[in-house]
Parts: C-alpha cells; sequence; structure tokens
C-alpha cells in the first residue's frame, strides 16, 4: 500500500545533541510537510517542499532545518534540540496540479515521531 | 487573521448516543475544508473533504457537512473504537498569509463509553 512512513517511531536526544528525523513516502507526491505538535495542541507547520521548492514558515526556529535529496525522502534537523522542542514531529505529503486551482489537496500523514529531549 | 475553532474541546458520549462536533472558521474565499481523525500516539488520518457550502459527505457512522461558516461532523450511534481527537483543518487562498497552507483546529476528543 502507498504510504508515508517516518522513522524513529520514538527518538531520545540530549539537550543540544542535533537530531535528525525521516520520512519517506511511496505515493510519488510532490509536496512534503513537516509538522510540529504538542500535546492538545493542533499541528504547527514548520516548513513545506514543493518539489524541491523549499517553503519556510516565518516563525519557524533557526534551529530547524530540512533537506530533500528526492521525491521520496524528507528529512527534519533539530541543531540544537532544547526541552521546549519536545513533541512529536508530523510527516505529511499532498499532490498538487500545476493549473492553479487544486481540486486534491488533502494530506496524508505519517505515523510521526514522538521526541524526547533529556 | 484566518482562524479555525472547533467545539466542544471534549465530549464524552455512551454507545450509541449520536451528536455532532462543529469547526467554525473564518476565512475568505475558503479552498477546502478537511476532516481528520488523530489516535493517541499517531499521525491524523485523512476523513473528509469538502469543497462548497451545502455539501456533505459520509463513511460509515461519520457525516460531514458544511456551510459558509463552519462544518459539522455528525456521528450516529458511536462505538467505543470511534474514541480520538478529530481535527478540522482549512485551506485558504494561497495569495494569503498563510500561502494557502492548511490552518487547523485544536480538535475535538471523543471518548466513547461501552
Amino acid at each position: 500500500d502507498a504510504m508515508v512512513i517516518q522513522n524513529p517511531r520514538y527518538q531520545v536526544t540530549q539537550f543540544g545533541k542535533p537530531v535528525t528525523l525521516s520520512c519517506s513516502q511511496t505515493l510519488n507526491h510532490n509536496v512534503m510537510y513537516w509538522y510540529q505538535q504538542k500535546s492538545s495542541q493542533a499541528p504547527k507547520l514548520l516548513f513545506h517542499y514543493y518539489d524541491k521548492d523549499f517553503n519556510n514558515e516565518a516563525d519557524t526556529p533557526d534551529n530547524f532545518q530540512s533537506r530533500r535529496p528526492n521525491t521520496s525522502f524528507c528529512f527534519l534537523d533539530i541543531r540544537s534540540p532544547g526541552l521546549g522542542d519536545a513533541a512529536m514531529y508530523l510527516c505529511a505529503t499532498s499532490i498538487v496540479g500545476t493549473s492553479g486551482f487544486v481540486p486534491l489537496y488533502e494530506q496524508y500523514f505519517g505515523p510521526g515521531t514522538r521526541l524526547t529531549v533529556t | 487573521e484566518d482562524q479555525v475553532t472547533q467545539s466542544p474541546e471534549a465530549l464524552r458520549l455512551q454507545e450509541g448516543e449520536s451528536s455532532s462536533l462543529n469547526c467554525s472558521y473564518t476565512v475568505s474565499g475558503l479552498r477546502g475544508l478537511f476532516w481528520y481523525r488523530q489516535d493517541p500516539g499517531k499521525g491524523p488520518e485523512f476523513l473528509f473533504t469538502l469543497y462548497s457550502a451545502g455539501e456533505e459527505k459520509e463513511k460509515e457512522r461519520l457525516k460531514a457537512t458544511l456551510t459558509k461558516k463552519e462544518s459539522f461532523l455528525h456521528i450516529t450511534a458511536p462505538k467505543p473504537e470511534d474514541s480520538a481527537t478529530y481535527l478540522c483543518a482549512v485551506q485558504p487562498p494561497p495569495w494569503g498569509g498563510s500561502q494557502g497552507n492548511l490552518i487547523f483546529g485544536k480538535g475535538t476528543k471523543l471518548s466513547v463509553k461501552p
């Protein structure tokens, strides 16, 4: 089945120690997103890739970086994790047409990576 | 500012007790409204997309409806396995501050007791 896969499902890192989360997809979608979700809160968009074009949200801290080496993979790098970065990190994909109006825009999410910072 | 508000924050039902969840939004030029189900510790699972006022979608015990200012997720005769957090998200036009990215509500946590 076509799907969005995130690894690892659980990640524990130390304060200030860089960490990388990965996401892969078999849906062949051209857009990939990274969200941060804290307990009982709405998912917060960090950034997204439209094909190779990187789009950063204005309030995403510089501590967060992303890479998309090819259509299938996307990585979230946290350069110096703080205690406040402990959260669920969600990867999502969608397909966007080139005609302007987008008839199919729902996003498909992976299972998430739960990040703990000690 | 584009906003999405879901109510109630939490809802407890007995098995078989039908009810509705509300998602109200303040978005000009809505492109689409989406409902997701999220189980604890998991990513959101897509349920429905609604594009225009008057549209309805159904899936098993769930029915989503859309007006110009809000959407309802109706749950008919719920079962314990329907317990989850239900998220609503809206897609504004791409020329706004959100650049067409989804704006999520905080969700309604539904508990269905046997």
